[in-house]
């Protein structure tokens, strides 16, 4: 079972919906990660919460806003979306941004499909 | 160069071989080397990782093997099993960043 849950599993929506996509860890882990993945791909960072601070923003369109609203939760709230967005989103938590980093524990995913 | 270039991109092998993908990198600052299993529909999940002052790590029968003079890592599975079949990525680490290799998928025939 994964310690990293994330809601929904899946999601269809509109162009000019909005919605959000939700993730919950509780291993005490101090960062929290929303990467984006799509089919045959590996993930690619979107951002880095670090001590629910946003400590990096890897160029994502402001269509995508994060949200961290304490140290077990963070949301990516989704707004005037485009059919190239569709991909699974995937939550990541690790102990730090240092040292063992690379160490991430990922959700499920929530699979996205923008029509 | 913050590449990671991850090879084969696709392996099959025979229930009870030896599964080996290879990655190689070309940043020395990288400080941690971490491989995922990725199953369809679902995320990627640590499976072992090393660290560069580390020659091998052995978990079970999944083994990293790393040479740092010659900037390259690999994954073995010994005696794999078809529930090894998954997509595995290779990454590099350097504080918040990760860089991944592209994957292999790997299929292990019964």
């Amino acid at each position: 079972d994964t310690e990293v849950t994330q809601t929904p599993k899946h999601l269809v929506m509109g162009m000019t919906n909005k919605k959000s996509l939700k993730c919950e860890q509780h291993m005490g882990h101090r960062a929290m990660y929303w990467y984006k993945q799509k089919a045959k791909k590996p993930p690619e960072l979107m951002f880095v919460y670090s001590y629910e601070k946003l400590s990096i923003n890897e160029s994502v369109p402001s269509r995508f806003s994060p949200e961290c609203p304490n140290s077990s939760l963070l949301n990516l709230h989704l707004h005037a979306l485009q059919p190239e967005d569709s991909a699974l989103y995937l939550c990541a938590s690790s102990q730090g941004t240092s040292g063992r980093a690379g160490e991430l524990f990922f959700g499920e995913g929530s699979r996205l499909t923008v029509l | 160069q913050q590449q990671v270039k991850q090879s084969p991109q696709s392996l099959i092998v025979q229930k009870g071989g030896i599964s080996i993908i290879n990655c190689a990198y070309e940043n020395t600052a990288f400080d941690y080397f971490p491989w995922y299993q990725q199953f369809p529909g679902k995320g990627p999940a640590l499976l072992i990782a090393i660290r560069p002052d580390v020659s091998e790590k052995k978990e079970g029968r999944f083994t990293i093997s790393f040479n740092k003079s010659a900037k390259q890592f690999s994954l073995h599975i010994m005696d794999s099993q078809p529930g090894d079949s998954a997509t595995y990525f290779c990454a590099a680490s350097m504080h918040y960043q990760l860089i991944w290799g592209a994957g292999t998928k790997l299929i292990i025939k019964p």
